[in-house]
C-alpha cells in the first residue's frame, strides 16, 4: 500500500457525460500528479500540483481541468467524455515535486459507453 | 526525455535470472525509475537510481546504468512466478515540466513454473 488513495475505483459512464476523479496524497506530500494509462498511448503525464498551485502541464486535453484544494487532495474533472477517453487514471505524490520519488495510487478505471 | 523505450515481452523459467532493458534519451543528469504493475493494480515504485552512478542493487534486484549509451536494465535474480507482471521503466524529466515522469511502454514478464 502506497499511501495514495484514489477514489472512485470504477466508473462507467456515458459520452458527453462529466465525471471527478479524486486523489488523496500520502500524509506530509505536498506534490499531486496525473496520469493516464491506456492501451494505445500508453502511460501519459497530464498535470502536476504543488501545494495547491499547478507546477507542470503535459498532454492534458482542454476538456479535462485539475485542481489541488488547501488540504492538498485533488480532483480531476474530465468532460463532455469521449470513447477514447476509457483508460486507468493514476495519481501520485511526493514529497516536493522536484527530484523527489513519486508513489502511485491504485488507479480510477474509467470506462465510456 | 520523451523516448523511453523497453522491448515489450519476456518469458524465464522459475529461478532463473530476468534481464529487463530500457533506452532513455536525456542527456542531463536525472533519476530512473522501475516500476511493477501486477494485473488489476497501480504501480509499485521498486527501485532508482542517479544517473551518476552505475549500479544499485536491493535484495533480489540489481540495476546497470551505462550513461554512455543510455542504457538501464533491471535484473531480479532467482525469479519466481509471483515476479509475473508488467515492470515499466520511466525518467525523470528535470527540464521545462520538472517533476514529470517519462514512462517506456512497459514489459511483460511471465514467469513459468
Amino acid at each position: 500500500d502506497s499511501g495514495v488513495t484514489q477514489t472512485p475505483k470504477h466508473l462507467i459512464t456515458a459520452t458527453g457525460q462529466r465525471v471527478t476523479l479524486r486523489c488523496s496524497p500520502r500524509s506530509g506530500d505536498l506534490s499531486v500528479y496525473w496520469y493516464q494509462q491506456s492501451l494505445d498511448q500508453g502511460l501519459q503525464f497530464l498535470i502536476h500540483y504543488y501545494n495547491g498551485e499547478e507546477r507542470a502541464k503535459g498532454n492534458i486535453l482542454e476538456r479535462f481541468s485539475a485542481q489541488q484544494f488547501p488540504d492538498l487532495h485533488s480532483e480531476l474533472n474530465l468532460s463532455s467524455l469521449e470513447l477514447g477517453d476509457s483508460a486507468l487514471y493514476f495519481c501520485a505524490s511526493s514529497v516536493e515535486g522536484l527530484s523527489d520519488t513519486q508513489y502511485f495510487g491504485p488507479g480510477t478505471r474509467l470506462t465510456v459507453l | 526525455g520523451e523516448d523511453v523505450e523497453q522491448s515489450l515481452f519476456l518469458s524465464v523459467r522459475e529461478g532463473d535470472s530476468s534481464v529487463i532493458n530500457c533506452t532513455y534519451t536525456d542527456s542531463s543528469s536525472t533519476y530512473l525509475y522501475w516500476y511493477k504493475q501486477e494485473p488489476g493494480a497501480g504501480l509499485q515504485l521498486l527501485t532508482y537510481i542517479f544517473s551518476n552512478m552505475d549500479m544499485k542493487q536491493d535484495q533480489r534486484l540489481t540495476v546497470l546504468l551505462n550513461k554512455k549509451d543510455k542504457h538501464l536494465s533491471l535484473r531480479i535474480a532467482d525469479t519466481q512466478t509471483g515476479d509475473s507482471a508488467i515492470y515499466f521503466c520511466a525518467e525523470l524529466d528535470r527540464g521545462s515540466t520538472l517533476g514529470r515522469l517519462y514512462f517506456g511502454r512497459g514489459t511483460q514478464l511471465t514467469v513459468w513454473p
